[in-house]
């Protein structure tokens, strides 16, 4: 079964700054899909980002991008110009192709601070 | 419904007690997924459904637990003698089409005494 590792648990930044969050996934599969959610205190997940592993270029969605290295088996997500309402949880998430359920990572609590 | 919705919000039962959660996806979307929370943890999961079927149930911690889907819709997931372990926030959510991801509920809080 592929792993999903987060190794920061919390982290934390200024109003504003940029952050990255790290995620490293461990598959032998080459076909697959990875994701970020962010989970406020609100508790809903929500879709940040999607990437497809067939394609190289980074996805991107607003002030929200990942650095992809399938290489390497990361995805990186990087938050520009954080705002207080980014404060959550955010998770990395794997998924195979077809038919199976996505693959959680632990998590990163993410504090913006003014 | 514009969202999945999930429902008690929070669910504080007697140890033993048996209770079940309710989940109503997004009309249409024929994946539905029940993923369990605990406090400081990422998401186990538990169970998914095709339709009403479920291919996936490699999740489920012990016999206790069931879920069940019907008419393609409505999900309950059933907890039986819950014991004090079971305290967790259970998601659901639900896809309409594979790996484009998934859209969750707000959960239900379950909390064992």
């Amino acid at each position: 079964a592929q792993t999903v590792t987060q190794s920061q648990p919390e982290m934390s930044v200024q109003e504003a700054e940029t952050v990255t969050l790290s995620c490293t996934y461990d598959t032998s599969e080459n076909n697959y899909y990875l994701f970020w959610y962010k989970q406020p205190p609100s508790r809903q997940m929500i879709l940040v980002i999607r990437q497809e592993a067939y394609k190289q270029q980074n996805a991107t969605e607003n002030r929200f991008s990942v650095n992809f290295q399938k290489a390497a088996k990361s995805f990186s997500l990087k938050i520009s110009d954080s705002q207080l309402g980014d404060t959550a949880m955010y998770f990395c998430a794997f998924e195979y192709n077809s038919g199976y359920a996505l693959n959680f990572g632990k998590g990163t609590s993410l504090l913006v601070t003014p | 419904g514009a969202g999945v919705s999930q429902s008690p919000s929070n669910k504080v039962t007697e140890k033993g007690k048996d209770v079940e959660l309710r989940c109503d996806p997004i009309s249409g979307h024929t994946a539905l997924y029940w993923y369990r929370q605990s406090l400081g943890q990422g998401l186990e999961f538990l169970i998914y459904f095709q339709g009403n079927s479920a291919p996936d149930k490699s999740g489920l911690p012990s016999d206790r637990f069931s879920a069940e889907r019907t008419g393609g819709s409505v999900s309950t997931l059933t907890i039986q003698r819950t014991q004090q372990e079971d305290s967790a926030v259970y998601l659901c959510a639900s896809s309409w089409k594979e790996n484009y991801g998934y859209t969750f509920g707000s959960g239900t809080r379950l909390t064992v005494v």
